[in-house]
């Protein structure tokens, strides 16, 4: 039974760039949700995605986008990069029947910007 | 910004010794969880409580919730080294699919 998957494991970016990041969620999921975690710091709330629809989005900007698939994979999507998305993007998912439902999470992806 | 707060922010114990952790929140919860998360890893689910219960066992693992103060604890007993992590606190809203994080506790066990 697979879990959580993230590619890539580390990224290396310049300022301005564009970068995608993808996640399979764990068998049996439906819904996917990306945090952004600091260094030294608790995940932040990206957004969540369920049915191919953002659900609910955290206080990132408009920089930050994703999809769902229809085989409930997710991209994240971060457009002119800066220096402070320096981070580990973390994946979650779970499935959407209740609310605060515990979250299944991939081992990231570590991005830094250079 | 960060829903709760941890603390302490570090903690050094020896093994078989408990460990002690507390968070603090801001707003009314659905539910209120603990994850672990060893070094360069992602988080993995330990325990949930829900709002109206006020304490909850899993193995070595105790939590409390203390709704009145916006409270809540983790104890580990007989830690073991592999233990090591941090450990975080996160708050599930009554109308919230997403989870609000505090800033975590570094658990340092040693041999």
């Amino acid at each position: 039974d697979a879990g959580v998957t993230q590619s890539p494991t580390h990224l290396i970016k310049t300022r301005g760039q564009q970068v995608t990041l993808r996640c399979s969620p764990k068998s049996g999921h439906d819904t996917v949700s990306w945090y952004q975690q600091a260094l030294g710091q608790g995940p932040q709330f990206i957004f969540q995605y369920y049915e191919e629809e953002e659900r609910q989005r955290g206080n990132f900007p408009d920089r930050f986008s994703g999809h769902q698939f229809p085989n409930y994979s997710s991209e994240l999507n971060v457009n002119a990069l800066l220096l402070g998305d320096s981070a580990l993007y973390l994946c979650a998912s779970s499935r959407q029947e209740n609310l605060g439902q515990p979250q299944h999470f991939g081992d990231g992806t570590r991005l830094s910007i250079l | 910004s960060q829903q709760g707060e941890e603390d302490p922010q570090a903690l050094s114990i020896q093994e078989g010794e408990n460990a002690t952790m507390n968070c603090s929140y801001k707003t009314s919860i659905n539910n209120l969880q603990w994850y672990r998360q060893n070094s360069g890893r992602g988080l993995v689910h330990l325990i949930l409580i829900r709002s109206n219960e006020r304490e909850k066992h899993s193995g070595r693992l105790r939590v409390t919730l203390d709704t009145s103060k916006k409270s809540s604890s983790l104890l580990i007993t007989a830690s073991r080294a592999a233990d090591t992590a941090s450990y975080f606190c996160a708050t599930a809203g009554s109308n919230d699919y997403k989870l609000s994080f505090g800033a975590g506790t570094t658990v340092t066990v040693r041999a």
